[in-house]
């Protein structure tokens, strides 16, 4: 069974860092494009970054809004997928998803989600 | 990028009603396109990928249609455990993009 669990967010002051951790099991986590995910409260779904497995390199892809200030990592020793995120402003707060993803020749969907952590950004 | 608009964003309907949400993309995407179900406080659920392939385990009365830059996705007969948020998504190309969102509420 496919598990995936985030930790890491919490409350940060605009400006601040803050990273994302998410421990996957049930799955060969090295073979596999992993995305991040967030939703801000009430709102809609917004993909964040996205990294690919080990048999691409680990290319990395990100949304305009964090590209320079989020940065998308993998240990594939500890299957274990973050998400750095320096410079944080107010508009980043939302509920953070990892999720596991499969892909065609392009591009990859979201088949499998985490529960979410929440990160809050205000002083 | 590619810009995904959903329609209707709140549609309210009955146990039994056929439903249907549309979802257009600012260019074409083929059939690259998935549609997720979210209910309040949970994680969204894979409904649908490629247009029309129904993820495992998905119940039959949820379909997919649709090539190009309009799609629809389907509830024959809806039922009480359908209410909820959907969400289309085309993966042609990075950055993935999502629709708006419909709500699915009790009439």
């Amino acid at each position: 069974e496919v598990q995936l669990l985030e930790s890491g967010g919490g409350l940060v002051q605009p400006g601040g860092s803050l990273r994302l951790s998410c421990a996957a099991s049930g799955f060969t986590f090295s073979s596999y494009v992993m995305s991040w995910v967030r939703q801000a409260p009430g709102k809609g779904l917004e993909w964040v970054s996205a990294i690919s497995g080990s048999g691409s390199g680990g290319s990395t892809y990100y949304a305009d809004s964090v590209k320079g200030r989020f940065t998308v990592s993998r240990d594939n020793s500890k299957n274990t997928l973050f998400l750095q995120m320096n410079s944080l402003r107010a508009d980043d707060t939302a509920l953070y998803y990892c999720a596991k993803d499969t892909c065609t020749d392009t591009s990859c969907y979201c088949d499998y989600w985490g529960q979410g952590t929440l990160v809050t950004v205000s002083s | 990028d590619i810009q995904m608009t959903q329609s209707p964003s709140t549609l309210s309907a009955s146990v039994g009603d056929r439903v249907t949400i549309t979802c257009r993309a600012s260019q074409s995407i083929s059939t690259w396109l998935a549609w997720y179900q979210q209910k309040p406080g949970k994680a969204p659920k894979l409904l649908i990928y490629k247009a029309s392939s129904l993820e495992s385990g998905v119940p039959s009365r949820f379909s997919g249609s649709g090539s190009g830059t309009e799609f629809t996705l389907t509830i024959s007969s809806l039922q009480p455990d359908d209410f909820a948020a959907y969400y289309c998504q085309q993966y042609k190309s990075y950055p993935l993009t999502f629709g708006g969102g419909t709500k699915v509420e009790i009439k």
